[in-house]
């Protein structure tokens, strides 16, 4: 299957600062990314959609401009969780999407001290 | 968002037997669904995926049912191995082509 990867894979950082995932599909044009959110335990949380310049559709109850997405190319999109808190601290996982087909990518940590 | 939902969050099995794992799903408009299978720490994994015009498809070991009467679905996993071990999801395809995700069964297992 096709390959996504995410960067980085664990992320530690203090409160007050902003952190970037990046997700990239290695080896297709994505027409779509989607960011995730998996607190432990508990399934994944659609946060938004992005599809190649233009703007993201985020889900009720993501804040936007907390967790900013860009969607520079077929093969990358970034999240950037600005201002993080302890509450932020979470598995984030993006997926990539072209007709009929999801990957998703290998998940990044971020655990905010 | 969407409702998914899972009957049971654990299920713990013999290896060598059948597992089942079950699903009920919230829109009647979604048309396609897929099973994934994550190991801690890692993303999901695609195991099998059925449209919405079909009642039951086969892959290696594993068997997906779609009821769309009472929109459920279930995951079979023929002969239960030790790696099979995981936390399974099931995934509904809305009109939006989002995917919203089940809340999750945790199998284990027990060799």
């Amino acid at each position: 299957g096709a390959v996504v990867s995410q960067h980085p894979s664990w992320v530690i950082c203090k409160s007050g600062t902003s952190v970037k995932i990046e997700c990239r599909s290695l080896d297709f044009q994505a027409t779509t990314m989607f960011w995730y959110r998996q607190f432990p335990k508990q399934s994944l949380m659609l946060m938004a959609t992005s599809n190649e310049g233009s703007k993201a559709t985020y889900e009720q109850g993501v804040e936007k401009d907390k967790f900013l997405i860009n969607h520079a190319s077929l093969t990358l999109s970034t999240l950037t969780v600005t201002s993080a808190h302890p509450e932020d601290s979470s598995f984030y996982i993006c997926s990539a999407s072209r007709p009929g087909e999801q990957y998703f990518g290998p998940g990044t940590r971020l655990t905010v001290t | 968002g969407e409702s998914v939902g899972l009957h049971l969050p654990t299920l713990s099995v013999q290896e060598g037997d059948n597992s089942i794992i079950n699903c009920a799903y919230s829109n009647s408009a979604s048309d396609y669904f897929i099973w994934y299978k994550q190991e801690s720490g890692k993303g999901p994994q695609f195991i099998i995926d059925i449209r919405s015009n079909m009642d039951k498809r086969q892959g290696q070991r594993v068997t997906v049912l779609l009821n769309k009467t009472v929109k459920h679905l279930s995951l079979q996993i023929a002969a239960t191995q030790p790696g099979d071990s995981a936390v399974y999801f099931c995934a509904e395809r809305t009109t939006g082509n989002q995917f919203y995700f089940g809340t999750g069964t945790s199998l284990t297992v027990i060799p």
